[in-house]
């Protein structure tokens, strides 16, 4: 099992461009999250979907747009970058069966805006 | 208010110290309360999770919570330089595992 995989590792990008972040997990799980993580901040949710083709909104979601096709991949996607995203973004992934069930993450996604 | 509030540090300990972690929580609707790891430029990984209040032990980890005084705790005896990282406490409410997480305590511990 790879677990959770984000791609790409490290992204520049300019103001105004957009980008896709991949997410894809293979434990077969229901529940996947974006969160982004800011130097002393935390990791605040930005998007979750409870299963293929049901999404929501978190606590962070303007300038995102995330979609849910299968149950392995959960893609974030940056419409017009600005300096305020930049952040690590980390997706993770849960079983979603039981009343709590452990969140994996994947390594996270580096992202810089200029 | 911030709805888990936790001190960033940073804590530097000498190896073989007891380290103690805190947080406080303000949402009553908070059920589950966890602590997870993070490695420099890793993800984060779960270390412990506790329900309601009271004591759970895990080798020379200990986790408390408090749900009177709305407060999580994590104790690491006998702490090494491998436990060097970023602790973050996090709370779940009830709604699809959706996790609150604190500011997170970046903690050294040298040799």
């Amino acid at each position: 099992n790879a677990g959770v995989t984000q791609t790409p590792k490290f992204r520049i990008l300019k103001i105004g461009q957009s980008m896709t972040l991949q997410c894809t997990q293979d434990m077969n799980h229901n529940y996947m999250y974006w969160y982004r993580q800011d130097p002393g901040m935390g990791l605040k949710l930005i998007y979750y979907s409870v299963g293929a083709g049901i999404t929501d909104k978190g606590e962070v979601p303007n300038g995102y747009n995330v979609s849910r096709s299968t149950t392995e991949d959960f893609p974030l996607r940056l419409e017009l970058a600005a300096p305020s995203q930049t952040s690590v973004y980390f997706c993770a992934s849960s079983a979603g069966s039981g009343v709590f069930e452990t969140q994996y993450f994947g390594p996270g996604t580096r992202l810089l805006v200029l | 208010q911030k709805e888990v509030e936790q001190d960033p540090g940073p804590l530097s300990v000498p190896e073989g110290a007891i380290v103690s972690l805190n947080c406080t929580y303000s949402n009553s609707a908070f059920q589950y309360f966890m602590w997870y790891r993070q490695y420099s430029r890793k993800g984060p990984e779960l270390l412990m999770y506790t329900y309601s209040s009271g004591n759970k032990e895990d080798g020379r980890f200990t986790a408390q919570v408090d749900k009177s005084s709305k407060y999580i705790s994590l104790f690491i005896r006998d702490s090494q330089p491998s436990d060097s990282a970023t602790y973050l406490c996090a709370d779940q409410g009830t709604s699809y595992g959706k996790l609150t997480f604190g500011q997170g305590t970046i903690l050294t511990v040298h040799p």
